[in-house]
């Protein structure tokens, strides 16, 4: 089936660096992702929406400049956090929609997430 | 907006079955969602369901669709100390055309003891 690949699983880094996590799509093109961000015991908040050849489409309230996304193929998306500071210490995830799904279904694939933690 | 809420927590023996509910808002929803996320991992898709079920069934899991009170319950027959994890409901609607975002429930902590 298809699969996402999401890395670095864990990064740790000092305040004020960015960091930037990959997210492939393995075997299938991908020109929509999207990216989460899960805190601890909650649910996931979508960020944005990477698409491939256009810019993201960031949700209310999330920072275009923080969080910088790139789509820069049909199997590639990236998230920079930049300038990172202790409270963008989360769970990133990035998913991409399932092929061989019944159109409409809205079935996301997603990569195994990224924790970084910010010092 | 939409919003999706599920009970945080449930725990059940080995060989029970488990029985994880969740309510939405949203009546245009049209797909619902179950998906499943252990430790430190990204999120597995169980099951989905149409809108126009009110039932399907898989293996050991089957899902009950209440579209009128916008109710949605995922059983696990025989649960399994391996079914331990977080269970997230969502819904997705139809507003435009092509993906459409997926609304994410809290999330329930199932926990199986031996």
């Amino acid at each position: 089936g298809a699969v996402v690949s999401q890395h670095p699983s864990r990064v740790i880094c000092k305040s004020g660096t960015s960091v930037k996590i990959e997210c492939r799509s393995l075997d299938f093109q991908a020109t929509t992702m999207f990216w989460y961000r899960q805190f601890p015991k909650q649910s996931l908040m979508l960020m944005a929406t990477s698409n491939e050849g256009s810019k993201a489409t960031y949700e209310q309230g999330v920072e275009k400049d923080k969080f910088l996304i790139n789509h820069a193929s049909l199997t590639l998306s990236t998230l920079t956090v930049t300038s990172a500071h202790p409270e963008d210490s989360s769970f990133y995830i990035c998913s991409a929609p399932q092929q061989g799904i019944p159109s409409g279904a809205n079935v996301l694939t997603f990569g195994a997430g990224s924790r970084l933690t910010v010092l | 907006g939409e919003d999706v809420e599920q009970s945080l927590f449930l725990s059940v023996r080995e060989g029970d079955s488990s029985v994880i509910n969740c309510t939405y808002t949203d009546s245009s929803s049209t797909y619902l969602y179950w998906y499943k996320q252990e430790p430190g991992a990204g999120l597995q898709l169980l099951t989905y369901i149409f809108s126009n079920m009110d039932m399907k069934q898989d293996q050991r899991l089957t899902v009950l669709l209440n579209k009128k009170d916008k109710h949605l319950s995922l059983r696990i027959a025989d649960t399994q100390t391996g079914d331990s994890a977080i269970y997230f409901c969502a819904e997705s609607s139809r507003k435009n055309t092509g993906f459409q975002k997926l609304v994410f429930g809290t999330g329930t902590r199932l926990l199986v003891s031996p």
